[in-house]
Formats: structure tokens, C-alpha cells, sequence
């Protein structure tokens, strides 16, 4: 099974606010976990990314949870910003695999 | 910001028209991949090739075809376009010994009337 099941669909906070997506999988021959940012007219570009070995990855104010036994990732965006709002896609793939499969992606928006 | 060119970024055309959507990288990435967006929706693989004369299909059948004569260029090629080809098409690339970080192209919006 190559799905990735992404959530919520659309997201709404306020600026300041802590934006979490979620993202679960089947597939444990999954190893390695990217999450894109995709703004209006431009095509995803890499954010962050974790491998199941470790349980957290921070860069700046974007952090990866991954929960190996529940089979499940997130994203969390601290301190969120209107310059935040875009597509989030999760994303998953196995090493032996050719490509990534993405999730359905959460659409975000951070209010002044 | 990646070096990955996609042109037209839109194209509205009529039903039975062929068209060609280009796609050209200056990094060398041997990895290329065409993805199809509906808007709002996830992306689906329809078209990766890993280096040149090297071209297969993806996940999601798609009735357009491709051709990797060089590195740097992944053109797809509709025969005749319809409106059920309506869509957003992104390409992408991503470097030798490993696809896991893409990059992508802006995209090309293209409208089948």
C-alpha cells in the first residue's frame, strides 16, 4: 500500500498560533518523510524532512513529529505567520522505490 | 531556488490540438519526473525518466507521452488535447543517487476548451 493519508484538508489560525498537519501511512517499508510547501503559482518546494530513526527534527520554526509505532508523521509551524499561509504536502517513500508519494495536501491560512 | 524552467506557465487551447509542454533543468539532475495537479488536490506521478532514452509511467495513467533526448530537456507531448486533460502539470528533478529531495518547476496551467 502506497497511500499516504494527509489531514485536515484546510486549516485556519491566527497569527502567532501553532498550525499542526497530520499524516499517516501504511507502507513500513517507508524511509524517509518530506513535507513541501507549495505557494499559489509556484510548483512544492522541500521544507523539512525526517527519517523514522529519530522522532523529531526542528529547522527554524518547522518541526517534523514522527510516531514510528502509530505510523504516523506531522508538521508543526511555530510562531505561524501570514507569509506561512500556503499548501503543505506530506510525502513519503521507500528507498527502493522511484518516486515520492504524496499525501492530499492541507491548505493553510494564517490571519493577521 | 531551483534551476528548472517550465514554459508555457499557461496554456488555454482547443479539443483535438496536440501540444507540448517543456520542461528544461541546468543542474545536471539525471532524475526527471512530470507530475498532473487538479487544484487543490495531491500530486500524481504520470511520467519519470532516469536519464537519457530512460522514460517510464507512473502511478496515475495518463494518455500524454514523453521523451528524454537530453539531460537538461523532458518535453510531454499531448496528441489531442480534451477537457478531461485540464489540469496543472509540474515537472520535476532531483539529483543522482537519490530522489528525495525534488525540485520543482513553477508549472503549467493548461485549459482544454
Amino acid at each position: 500500500q502506497q497511500q499516504v493519508k494527509q489531514s485536515p484538508q484546510s486549516l485556519i489560525v491566527q497569527k502567532g498560533g501553532i498550525p499542526i498537519i497530520n499524516c499517516a501511512y501504511e507502507n513500513t517499508a517507508f524511509d524517509y518523510f518530506p513535507w513541501y510547501q507549495q505557494f499559489p503559482g509556484k510548483g512544492p518546494a522541500l521544507l523539512i524532512a525526517i527519517r523514522p530513526d529519530v522522532s523529531e527534527k526542528k529547522e527554524g520554526r518547522f518541526t517534523i513529529s514522527f510516531n514510528k509505532s502509530a505510523k504516523q508523521f506531522s508538521l508543526h509551524i511555530m510562531d505561524s505567520q501570514p507569509g506561512d499561509s500556503a499548501t503543505y504536502f506530506c510525502a513519503a517513500r521507500v528507498s527502493s522505490a522511484r518516486q515520492l508519494t504524496f499525501g492530499s495536501g492541507t491548505q493553510l491560512t494564517v490571519l493577521p | 531556488e531551483a534551476d528548472i524552467y517550465q514554459t508555457p506557465r499557461y496554456l488555454v487551447i482547443g479539443t483535438g490540438k496536440k501540444i507540448t509542454l517543456e520542461c528544461s533543468q541546468t543542474m545536471g539532475h539525471d532524475k526527471m519526473y512530470w507530475y498532473q495537479q487538479d487544484p487543490g488536490m495531491e500530486l500524481h506521478l504520470i511520467h519519470y525518466s532516469y536519464g537519457v532514452n530512460s522514460t517510464e509511467k507512473g502511478d496515475l495513467s495518463s494518455e500524454s507521452t514523453v521523451s528524454r533526448i537530453r539531460t537538461e530537456h523532458f518535453p510531454l507531448t499531448l496528441e489531442s488535447a480534451r477537457p478531461s486533460h485540464t489540469s496543472q502539470y509540474l515537472c520535476a528533478s532531483s539529483e543522482p543517487g537519490t530522489s528525495y529531495e525534488q525540485y520543482f518547476g513553477p508549472g503549467t496551467r493548461l485549459t482544454v476548451t
